[in-house]
């Protein structure tokens, strides 16, 4: 039983560039989270995802984007890249109905220079 | 305030003794508390999960809630060296799981 894959494991870009980040869910899951977790800190709740529809956002700007396709896997959007964007992008997958028990795969790297 | 509040830490604990984490959260309504712990360059796991005032035990891990104060502990028993990680508190705020910044243990062999 395949667990939250995540790719690419690490990304390397530019200020001012656009990022796609990707999240197959644990088999069985239907809900998608994503956070930003920047070096020494905890992560961040950026939004949440169910039946295609964004569920739940937290205090990330619009550069910020999702999507959840009819498969259950994810995609996170980032434009217009800044250097503090700079962090660990985690995915965590869920069954609705027991929300609060998230499994999170490894992780995205994203430097932004 | 915080959402969820952690010390930082470092908590140096000896092998064999008892580490103690402590968490405070801001939201009376919150109903479901976590623990996940998170090795160095690796994602969290969740290992506790409590709703109701008092102790959860699940082996050498007891998680302590009191709503009341608004605080979540988490007892490690007979700590062992693969215990050392960061320890991250996290809260049902709103339906939506917010972490605090994690205690660092590091037990001493």
């Amino acid at each position: 039983d395949a667990g939250v894959t995540q790719s690419p494991t690490h990304l390397i870009k530019t200020r001012g560039q656009q990022v796609t980040l990707r999240c197959s869910p644990k088999s069985g899951h239907d809900t998608v989270s994503w956070y930003q977790q920047a070096l020494g800190q905890g992560p961040q709740f950026i939004f949440q995802y169910y039946e295609e529809e964004e569920r739940q956002r937290g205090n990330f700007p619009d550069r910020f984007s999702g999507h959840q396709f009819p498969n259950y896997s994810s995609e996170l959007n980032v434009n217009a890249l800044l250097l503090g964007d700079s962090a660990l992008y985690l995915c965590a997958s869920s069954l609705l109905s027991t929300n609060e028990k998230l499994f999170f795969g490894s992780g995205t790297q994203l430097s932004v220079l | 305030q915080k959402e969820v509040e952690q010390n930082s830490g470092p908590l140096s604990v000896p092998e064999g003794a008892i580490a103690s984490l402590n968490c405070t959260y801001s939201d009376r309504g919150s109903q479901s508390f976590f623990w996940y712990r998170q090795y160095s360059g690796k994602s969290p796991e969740l290992i506790m999960s409590i709703y109701s005032n008092g102790d959860k035990e699940d082996g050498r891990f007891t998680a302590q809630l009191n709503k009341a104060s608004q605080y979540v502990s988490l007892l490690i028993r007979d700590s062992q060296p693969s215990d050392s990680a960061t320890y991250l508190c996290a809260v049902n705020k709103d339906d939506k799981i917010i972490f605090g910044k994690g205690t660092r243990l590091h037990i001493l062999p």
